[in-house]
C-alpha cells in the first residue's frame, strides 16, 4: 500500500515570498490533515478535511495560509506571504475515518520549510 | 481547547524499561494515542486506548485512566533504535461533525544509552 506522498521535501524561500505544498493521501482515506511542526515541538493541526469539506481550520492563520482539497483527494497548502516564524516542517496525514474503532492517522515525510 | 503534558526528555539504558507519562485536559475526550517520531522522520502510530486499562503490542504497552485523565507508554527491553520522540495525542470528537480531531502533546525525547 502506498503511503502519504508529499512534495517538495525541502524548500527555502525569502520572507514575503509565497510557497505551496502538495499532498496525496492514501487511496480511500476520507480524512486529510495538515500539521505544522516547529523544531522541538509536537505537530500542531492547521486544517482538517473530511472528503473535500473543511472540518476544522480554527488554527490556520487565514490572513496568509490557505488550503484546498479538490475532488476530495489531493490537497495543497499555500503560504502567502511567508514570515520567518513559518519555518517548520509541514506534515500531511490521512486516515480512513478517524473514529474509535477505525485506523490511525498515517503521516507523510513532510516538507521542511526554511524562511530566510 | 486541549492541553497535554508529558516530560520533555527521558534517558534510559539499553535493555531497561522506561515509562513516559501523559496527562491531558480536554472536553469531548474519546481516546489517547501514542506516536513515535525519529529525527527527520514522520510520526508513526504505536498504540491507542479508548478504554481504561493496558494495551500491549510487543515490547510496547500503553495505559489509560480516564478518571485521572492520565496515560502512559511503557517500553520494555529498550533498544538503541528506540531513541526517538514519543508523542501522546488525544482524540476529541467534533460536535456535530461526525469526525474526530487528533491533538498532539509536545513530545518526549527518549535517549537510549549503552
Amino acid at each position: 500500500e502506498a503511503g502519504v506522498a508529499q512534495s517538495p521535501r525541502y524548500k527555502i524561500i525569502e520572507k514575503r515570498q509565497s510557497v505551496a505544498f502538495w499532498c496525496n493521501p492514501i487511496s480511500g482515506h476520507a480524512t486529510l490533515y495538515w500539521y505544522q511542526q516547529i523544531l522541538g515541538q509536537g505537530p500542531k493541526l492547521l486544517i482538517q478535511f473530511q472528503n473535500n469539506g473543511v472540518v476544522d481550520d480554527s488554527q490556520l492563520p487565514k490572513d496568509r495560509f490557505s488550503a484546498e482539497r479538490l475532488k476530495g483527494v489531493d490537497s495543497t497548502l499555500k503560504i502567502q506571504p511567508a514570515k520567518l516564524e513559518d519555518s517548520a516542517v509541514y506534515l500531511c496525514a490521512s486516515s480512513f475515518k478517524l473514529s474509535p474503532g477505525a485506523s490511525e492517522a498515517f503521516f507523510g515525510q513532510g516538507t521542511r520549510l526554511t524562511v530566510v | 481547547g486541549q492541553s497535554l503534558e508529558q516530560p520533555s526528555e527521558v534517558t534510559a539504558v539499553e535493555g531497561a524499561i522506561v515509562q513516559i507519562n501523559c496527562t491531558y485536559q480536554t472536553s469531548g475526550f474519546y481516546g489517547l494515542s501514542w506516536y513515535q517520531q525519529h529525527d527527520g522522520g514522520a510520526p508513526t502510530f504505536l498504540s491507542y486506548n479508548a478504554l481504561d486499562g493496558l494495551e500491549e503490542t510487543g515490547r510496547f504497552s500503553s495505559f489509560l485512566s480516564r478518571s485521572d485523565s492520565y496515560g502512559y507508554l511503557l517500553l520494555q527491553e529498550l533498544q538503541m533504535k528506540d531513541s526517538a520522540s514519543y508523542f501522546c495525542a488525544v482524540r476529541v470528537r467534533y460536535s456535530g461533525a461526525g469526525s474526530y480531531q487528533l491533538t498532539f502533546g509536545k513530545g518526549t525525547k527518549l535517549s537510549v544509552i549503552p
